[in-house]
């Protein structure tokens, strides 16, 4: 185990809704980022927050939003929901923004289908 | 853009053989770090071993090694002994914002 926690495990919503997401870091990491693995495919990177700014986003519209919070927990909210949202949705926290200088440490996933 | 291909969707190994996975990248960054993780059926992604590309020393993990060849850009792991506990996926990926390749499925065979 990693001690990274994401909640749910498993989501199903309906297009257009609106889906909030929620991981817990491990104790002490500043610095959290957020992925999109689709079936059969490797994660894609959606952003990175540090110390509760934004700190690097990729390419993904303004519909996919986060939150880090002083807690060490942090939020992926995605607005309009659409067919192609539904992936496993990864979190992953490191102790810095450089996260290549320090281990990434992944949650085990919440599954949203989107129907 | 940093890209990662992973030329081998699956491959098979018998228990305590040795595989070699393959990953190539592309990246216009003169310092880079570049990782394999595993993903187990159960879906937490583990690191594995991870490369700083300024060394040229090639880094090992007790029965993980890699062969790093910078000017090729390539970076592959190998596995020794393979154990039942090694099947997943594994996945190549490049730098901090870590962008991975898709993934080789590896079946370890008793």
């Amino acid at each position: 185990e990693t001690g990274v926690t994401q909640s749910p495990t498993h989501l199903i919503k309906t297009r257009g809704q609106q889906v909030t997401l929620r991981c817990s870091s491990q104790s002490g990491h500043n610095t959290v980022s957020w992925y999109q693995q689709a079936l059969g495919q490797g994660p894609q990177f959606i952003f990175q927050y540090y110390r509760e700014e934004e700190n690097g986003r990729g390419n993904f519209p303004p519909r996919f939003s986060g939150l880090q919070f002083p807690n060490y927990s942090s939020e992926l909210n995605v607005n309009a929901l659409e067919l192609d949202d539904s992936a496993l949705y990864l979190c992953a926290s490191s102790l810095s923004a450089g996260g290549s200088l320090d281990t990434q440490y992944f949650g085990p996933g919440t599954r949203l289908t989107v129907l | 853009a940093q890209t990662v291909t992973q030329s081998q969707p699956e491959m098979s190994v018998q228990e305590a053989e040795t595989v070699t996975l393959s990953c190539t990248y592309d990246t216009s960054e003169s310092d880079y770090y570049l990782f394999w993780y595993k993903q187990p059926p159960s879906r937490q992604m583990i690191l594995v071993i991870r490369q700083e590309a300024y060394k040229q020393q090639n880094a090992t993990e007790n029965r993980f090694s890699v062969n790093f060849q910078k000017a090729a850009k390539s970076f592959s792991l190998k596995i020794s002994d393979s154990q039942l506990g090694d099947a997943a996926m594994y996945f190549c990926a490049v730098d901090d914002k870590i962008i991975f390749g898709k993934g080789t499925r590896l079946h370890i065979l008793p």
